[in-house]
Formats: C-alpha cells, sequence, structure tokens
C-alpha cells in the first residue's frame, strides 16, 4: 500500500526549541515536498525535493530547514520554532508535474 | 498576492446534482492543474489533473475544464455524492513548485 508517514502527528512545544518532523515514503518517489495549512490560506509549499541531495524553495521556507539524504526520507527541521509557525503540516510525495502526490496523514505543530 | 484563487468557501448541493467548483489563476506559466480532496484530520488526495495544453479531462463522476483564455479551471461533479461531502482544493504546477487556493467547503445534502 502507497504510503507517506509522518512524526510526529501531534506535538506541543516552546519558542526556540529545535525540533524535526520526520516523513517517510514507501514508493520509491523521486519528489518529495512539505506544505503548510493555516486558516483561510490554504496549503502552502514550503520546501521540495527533486532527488537525493537535491533540494529548493517552496513559496514559505522562512524559518524551516531540510535534508534528504536517501530516497524515503525527507525530514523537515524547526531550528528555532516560534508562534507564527503553529500549524498543520503536510508531507507529500510522488512525480511532480500533473500527476499524484501522496500525502502522509499531518502533523498539528503547536509554538508558544 | 495570490495566484491561484478559490472565490467561494462553500458550497451546498443536494446529492444528485452536480457540483460546480471553481478556480482562477494569474499565471499563465502552470503547466498543470490539479484538484485534491480534503477530509478532516487525513492528508488531501489526488482527484483529477489537466495539461495547460488541453481544456477538458474526465474521470469517471469528475471533469475538469480549462479555460485559458479567462485564466480558470472548473471541477464538476456528476452526480454529487454525500460521500463527495470534503474540502476541495485546487493547485496549479510549474516545474517542481505547486501554488493551492484556500478551499472550498463541499456539503452534499442527502
Amino acid at each position: 500500500e502507497a504510503q507517506v508517514t509522518q512524526n510526529p502527528r501531534y506535538l506541543i512545544t516552546v519558542t526556540g526549541k529545535k525540533l524535526t518532523v520526520t516523513c517517510s515514503q514507501n514508493m520509491n518517489h523521486e519528489y518529495m515536498s512539505w506544505y503548510r495549512q493555516d486558516p483561510g490560506l490554504g496549503l502552502r509549499q514550503i520546501y521540495y525535493s527533486m532527488n537525493v541531495e537535491v533540494t529548493d524553495k517552496g513559496d514559505v521556507p522562512e524559518g524551516y530547514k531540510v535534508s534528504r539524504k536517501e530516497k524515503r526520507n525527507f525530514p523537515l527541521i524547526l531550528e528555532s520554532p516560534s508562534p507564527n509557525q503553529t500549524s498543520l503540516y503536510f508531507c507529500a510525495a510522488g512525480v511532480a508535474g500533473g500527476y499524484e502526490q501522496y500525502f502522509g496523514p499531518g502533523t498539528r505543530l503547536t509554538v508558544t | 498576492d495570490q495566484q491561484v484563487k478559490q472565490n467561494s468557501p462553500s458550497l451546498s448541493v443536494q446529492e444528485g446534482r452536480i457540483s460546480i467548483l471553481n478556480c482562477d489563476y494569474t499565471n499563465s506559466m502552470f503547466d498543470y492543474f490539479l484538484w485534491y480532496k480534503k477530509y478532516p484530520a487525513e492528508g488531501p488526495t489526488f482527484l483529477i489533473s489537466i495539461s495547460s495544453i488541453k481544456d477538458k479531462n474526465e474521470d469517471g463522476r469528475f471533469t475538469v475544464f480549462l479555460n485559458k483564455s479567462a485564466k480558470h479551471l472548473s471541477l464538476h461533479i456528476v452526480p454529487s455524492q454525500p460521500g463527495d461531502s470534503a474540502v476541495y482544493f485546487c493547485a496549479a504546477s510549474g516545474t517542481y513548485k505547486y501554488i493551492f487556493g484556500t478551499g472550498t467547503r463541499l456539503k452534499v445534502l442527502a
């Protein structure tokens, strides 16, 4: 079964405490991406990766880092989280362009 | 500046009737347009897509229409079913980037 997993699913943290949200896919897709969903703003792309060791910024990359050291994993790193990064985060994997991206179940992050 | 807009936050339709969801975009350079459906507490799931060189794509009950001169696309669902009740996002793709709209909440009334 095609699957994208994210951990943790829920996280409450404090300002400035570094955190990592993991993302893993079992479909051998080259393309992976991170999004955040906020009320009234829809989904906004944070970073994407076209392949191992190849990443690029989406529309809202400030305050985030990513790495793609192996094909199946694409972690999202918040070095110094701030309250404006409180959001629902989705990881996706698939074929870029007009093809399906498979989304993970989401990670709800609260930064106090 | 919102490049992809869904101007209707919500839509209610009777079961069995047609649902029409609309989306407008501003950038003529997009290569593909996609529709995703999202249930609460789940990630979005892909519905259908269309290349910028086509004007219609159909998959079962779902049809997407693209009007390039108006920079407008629409998703038609016929017939609508209660299980179609969800938030629908349109998205535009250029190379590796995706721009999503803000979503339209569809409610199909039994």
